[in-house]
């Protein structure tokens, strides 16, 4: 069972960015897509973005537009997510999720709305703070 | 706001049955599978259902998902202590180009 190891707790400045990274151990995202989550201190769970490696594409919310890039490096077996322009409202715990595949149709595969989140890593708390 | 809609809280005693709702529209529950996720305080979520009823291996079959029209339930029968967490609808919405998640449920069991 493929296990994601996301890199450890950040603090940083406002206005600094962070990038965080999820590598899957035990297993590849080839035929997966990966996806960004935040929960914020008390709140629910927040979509970022996601993307799909073997094609390289990305789709990220509107919120984050802009301010987040997610990459991935097939031949590392890891995905990154960078946040920029930080602010205190960015402190959370981000989350990197291993997406599945909703069925078997290989002409929906490069749609992202065609995955669904998995695997879940233990996530990444980013504490924003001066 | 969350655009899934879900009630803040559930709650039930050991043994009952309970059904937690998500509420949505065409453009996301209507045309696309939902999702579940269970959260424990401190812990990553968990997919507990995928494609508006199935359940991965390993989560017992007391959790079901159902799906009609622009809303979905789920519903946990034989209710344990050990289900308290928080649970989350997820989907996929054509309107906003996005995933969106229910601002989720906490589940109490008294």
């Amino acid at each position: 069972q493929v296990q994601l190891v996301q890199s450890g707790a950040e603090v940083k400045k406002p206005g600094s960015a962070v990038k965080v990274s999820c590598q899957a151990s035990g297993g590849t995202f080839n035929s997966y897509a990966v996806t960004w989550v935040r929960q914020a201190p008390g709140q629910g769970l927040e979509w970022m973005g996601g993307i799909i490696p073997i094609f390289g594409s990305t789709n990220y919310a509107q919120k984050f537009q802009g301010r987040v890039t997610i990459t991935a490096d097939e031949s590392a077996n890891t995905a990154y997510m960078e946040l920029s322009s930080l602010s205190s409202e960015d402190t959370g715990v981000y989350y990197c999720v291993r997406d599945t595949r909703a069925g078997p149709e290989l002409e929906r595969i490069h749609l992202y709305s065609y995955y669904y989140m998995d695997v879940w890593g233990k996530g990444t708390t980013v504490t924003v703070s001066s | 706001q969350s655009v899934l809609t879900q009630p803040p809280s559930a709650s039930g005693t050991p043994g009952q049955r309970v059904t937690i709702s998500c509420s949505g529209r065409t453009s996301n529950i209507g045309s696309y599978y939902v999702y579940w996720y269970q959260q424990f305080p401190g812990t990553a979520p968990k997919l507990l259902i995928f494609r508006d009823n199935q359940r991965p291996s390993g989560v017992p079959d007391r959790f079901s998902g159902s799906k009609s029209g622009t809303s979905a339930s789920l519903a946990i029968s034989g209710l344990r202590s050990e289900d308290e967490a928080d649970y989350y609808c997820a989907t996929w919405d054509d309107s906003l180009s996005g995933r969106v998640f229910g601002g989720g449920t906490k589940l109490t069991v008294l």
